[in-house]
Parts: structure tokens; C-alpha cells; sequence
């Protein structure tokens, strides 16, 4: 049972629009959520993380917002630059003792960034 | 250099060979991870270890044995590889006590022909 889901495979924006990337999760226990970048023939990077004690997290053109009521979260990026082309990673953790620092990840979505 | 680090970055072998991946990390970090990278699945944990010779199993380990004897290495060993093994794996670290950010290297692909 996939416990992070991210439902878009892919998605393709023009250079200068806003992306919108989701993430739904199921667990309950998850409280911690992290979004990672990934070019080709790279490891993922980290690029934002949101703790579920707030509902918006905010780092330049980056912003996450998390709505713990419907179990989703979702990563703004704007305005998007070509350079933003990547696979985007969502993943979360519970963020209680007794987690092992494990991430669960889901399975990617490619953003293409069209100039 | 500082970071963490993996060989080989690539990587042939035949069915039912022993492979071993290597990952190396500078910063001291208690835990670290392994995953594997597979169109359709995303990052899968195979294993993890929160510090020296201790391991624990993710969520797909079978066919995979992993070592800690030393902070800084966690070696990933394919005892008898099969195709279903090729794949590309990426080692993370992480620090405890702080976020849970975790620190990926670069990866290494593996064929299993």
C-alpha cells in the first residue's frame, strides 16, 4: 500500500508560471514532510521541508503548504525557470521518537520547464 | 572532499555474481540509508543503519546484505545478483537530532545481465 502518493507522473509549465506539484498522503502518523529535487545522474537534493505544526513553509521562489485535514500537501515554485526541470520527490516521516529518521517517498513527478 | 560518496558510479555484472556497493560518508552522521531507484516505483529503502553495527531491514531487503563495522561505511552487497537487481542505488545519511533531511550521493547504476 503506497503510503505517499504522487499522482502526476509528469507535468509541463511555460518558463515564468507558477508549477503546482502534489502529494497525498495516508498515514496519520506521518508529521514531517520533505520535497527533494533530482536531475539525471544525480542523487536527490533537498529542497523544502514543512513540519505538520504549520500549514505553509516559505523559501524564495519555493513554497510548500501542507492541509493535514485532507492529507495533502503541495510545492508552489514561482515564478519557474527552465533550470527547474527536474523530478520532484515528496516525502514524509513521522516525526515522533521510535521513527529511525526513515523517509517515505513517493514515486516522482517530472516537471518540465518550457522556455 | 567532504560529502558523501559512492563506487562505482557504474556497474556490470552477470546473474548470480556477488557485488558489493560502496558508500562513504565525512560528516559523521549516525544514520544511514539505501535505496533503490525504479521507473514507476520511485525511492524504495532497501536497508538502514543507525550507527555502527546497527542494521535493520527497509522495505525491500531481500537479496541485499548490508554491513556497518565503521561509522563513515555502509556497504551494500548483492550476494547472488538477478536481473530484477538492476537498478540504480543511492546511499543517504542523515544526522540525529536534527531534521530529517538525508544527504543522497550521486548513486550508482547497476546491470544485471
Amino acid at each position: 500500500d503506497q503510503q505517499v502518493k504522487q499522482n502526476s507522473p509528469s507535468l509541463s509549465v511555460q518558463e515564468g508560471r507558477i508549477s503546482i506539484l502534489n502529494c497525498d498522503y495516508t498515514n496519520s502518523m506521518f508529521d514531517y514532510f520533505l520535497w527533494y529535487k533530482k536531475y539525471p545522474a544525480e542523487g536527490p537534493t533537498f529542497l523544502i521541508s514543512i513540519s505538520s505544526i504549520k500549514d505553509k513553509n516559505e523559501d524564495g521562489r519555493f513554497t510548500v503548504f501542507l492541509n493535514k485535514s485532507a492529507k495533502h500537501l503541495s510545492l508552489h515554485i514561482v515564478p519557474s525557470q527552465p533550470g527547474d526541470s527536474a523530478v520532484y520527490f515528496c516525502a514524509a516521516s513521522p516525526n515522533s521518537g521510535g521513527s529511525n529518521y526513515k523517509l517515505t517517498f513517493g514515486k516522482g513527478t517530472l516537471l518540465t520547464v518550457n522556455p | 572532499d567532504a560529502g558523501i560518496t559512492q563506487s562505482p558510479r557504474y556497474k556490470i555484472t552477470e546473474t548470480g555474481r556477488q557485488v558489493t556497493l560502496m558508500c562513504h560518508q565525512t560528516w559523521s552522521h549516525s544514520y544511514m540509508f539505501w535505496y533503490r531507484q525504479d521507473l514507476g516505483h520511485g525511492l524504495r529503502l532497501i536497508y538502514y543503519s543507525a550507527a555502527a553495527d546497527i542494521t535493520d531491514k527497509g522495505e525491500v531487503p531481500d537479496g541485499y546484505v548490508v554491513s556497518r563495522s565503521k561509522t563513515e561505511n555502509f556497504p551494500l552487497t548483492l550476494e547472488s545478483a538477478t536481473r530484477s537487481q538492476t537498478s540504480v542505488y543511492f546511499c543517504a545519511s542523515t544526522p540525529t537530532g536534527g531534521s530529517y533531511e538525508q544527504y543522497f550521493g550521486p548513486g550508482t547504476r547497476l546491470t544485471v545481465t
